[in-house]
């Protein structure tokens, strides 16, 4: 059974920090590895969106990696605004048929300004 | 483009009643998911319809009901309401299964409160 798991479970940073949040997972046969965030009461905001066969990801200030190997992934967000205060969650999807996505508890990212 | 809209966006209930919550996908996408959201308990997965089949379903028990139309919207129906089902019940759509290739578009949920 895959788990997710996400550290810190919370984190503070002053604005205009670079910042790495963590993302690990149990089983390496992953399909792909989504990243989100959260604003409180609201849905989930896509980020990133990793294949199995990529390494990375970029989009603006951020940049999602993938290490299937370890399992792992990082979301590295550059000069943190406070914008980006919200929750963080990764979502690994197993390879192999009709799978279960396993999300993680999420990272609460603070920016202080 | 739209996106994924669930509706409605609040629900009071009180214990006992049943509830119907209704998520109509982005054009094209054929892949409806539920789950439920819960600060304890992070995202836990309800069912994942496809082309109107269940595909998936998580541990919940069976007054989690759930099903989609031709048009791929999808309701979910909770019979016998309990305290403990007070949530943010999230839809997810995709193209494809599950994430599949091109990830999930969630709705801003609706926000489940039992009295």
């Amino acid at each position: 059974k895959q788990e997710v798991t996400q550290i810190p479970a919370a984190l503070s940073v002053p604005e205009g920090e670079n910042l790495v949040l963590n993302c690990s997972f149990t089983d390496s046969a992953i399909y792909n590895l989504q990243w989100f965030r959260q604003d409180p009461g609201k849905g989930l905001t896509s980020l990133l969106l990793i294949q199995s066969s990529q390494r990375e990801q970029t989009s603006g200030r951020l940049n999602a990696s993938l290490d299937k190997s370890s399992g792992r992934s990082t979301l590295y967000i550059a000069a943190s605004q406070p914008g980006d205060s919200a929750t963080y969650l990764c979502a690994a999807l197993p390879s192999g048929g009709y799978q279960k996505v396993t999300f993680g508890i999420g990272t609460k990212l603070q920016v202080i300004p | 483009k739209a996106g994924v809209t669930q509706t409605p966006r609040y629900l009071i209930k009180t214990r006992g009643q049943q509830v119907t919550l209704s998520c109509s996908p982005i054009s094209g996408h054929r892949s409806v998911s539920w789950y439920q959201q819960t600060p304890g308990q992070g995202l836990q997965f309800l069912f994942e319809y496809f082309s109107e089949t269940q595909r998936n379903k998580g541990n919940f028990p069976g007054r989690f009901s759930g099903r989609q139309f031709s048009n791929s919207r999808s309701e979910m129906n909770v019979s016998t309401l309990e305290l403990g089902d007070s949530a943010l019940y999230l839809c997810a759509s995709s193209p494809e299964f599950s994430t599949g290739h091109y990830g999930y578009t969630f709705g801003s949920g609706t926000r489940l409160t039992v009295v």
